[in-house]
């Protein structure tokens, strides 16, 4: 399978606790974002990088929420902490940069349910 | 920020009738209106995109139109199966390329 991958694909957690997610994105995609999806809604963005530069990081909803890319290949999205609130599916998405709007491929998304 | 308002919410066809879906935006800057479909439990699927430098683009059954003047865009598919159920999202891209979403619709094709 050459798309996105992430896991795990569903992970569940006491609060309080901290959870990291992983991402692999499309092998020559040099772009990677994560969203937040609550139930009914459209994603929402958090950060995304360009290789291993996180670009834009100011969307994430609290500190407790971290992403690296230390070799601009995979991805991880930590949550520290944990609260309710934060029960939602995390996606990621890759692309190759280009001009005009890249295009954005998602992967499968981690549900997170925090009891 | 950007506003992405998407209309209708929900929306019921028979089978082989045609669905429009509308949605709108507020930053003048954004060049990129991807639509995504997503089947329940599932990762959204782009199905068709759009840049500015066109006004409509056609794909089988699913074509796009683009109105910058009044920054509005519109999905359209035709012929619908009862496989073409799913929820529809519009985007837009901002600065930073970060796409922000519509509420969604929620299509159901009636065989």
């Amino acid at each position: 399978d050459t798309g996105v991958s992430q896991n795990p694909r569903h992970k569940i957690t006491k609060r309080g606790q901290n959870v990291t997610f992983r991402c692999d994105p499309i092998s020559e995609h040099n772009r990677l974002y994560w969203y937040r999806q609550t139930l009914g809604q459209g994603p929402e963005f958090l950060t995304y990088f360009q290789n291993e530069a996180q670009l834009e990081k100011s969307r994430l909803l609290s500190d407790r929420f971290s992403a690296e890319r230390p070799k601009g290949s995979f991805s991880t999205l930590e949550i520290q902490r944990t609260e309710q609130g934060d029960s939602a599916m995390y996606l990621c998405a890759s692309s190759l940069r280009g001009g005009g709007g890249d295009t954005q491929y998602f992967g499968p998304g981690t549900r997170l349910t925090v009891l | 920020g950007e506003n992405v308002e998407q209309h209708p919410s929900t929306l019921s066809v028979q089978e082989g009738d045609s669905a429009v879906i509308k949605c709108t935006y507020s930053d003048s800057a954004s060049n990129y209106f991807p639509w995504y479909k997503q089947e329940l439990g599932k990762r959204p699927q782009l199905i068709i995109d759009i840049r500015s430098n066109v006004g409509e683009k056609k794909d089988q059954r699913i074509a796009v139109t683009l109105n910058k003047t009044a920054k509005h865009f519109s999905l359209h598919i035709t012929e619908t199966q009862p496989e073409d159920s799913a929820v529809y999202f519009c985007a837009v891209n901002n600065a930073g390329n970060m796409l922000t979403f519509g509420g969604g619709t929620r299509l159901m094709v009636k065989p």
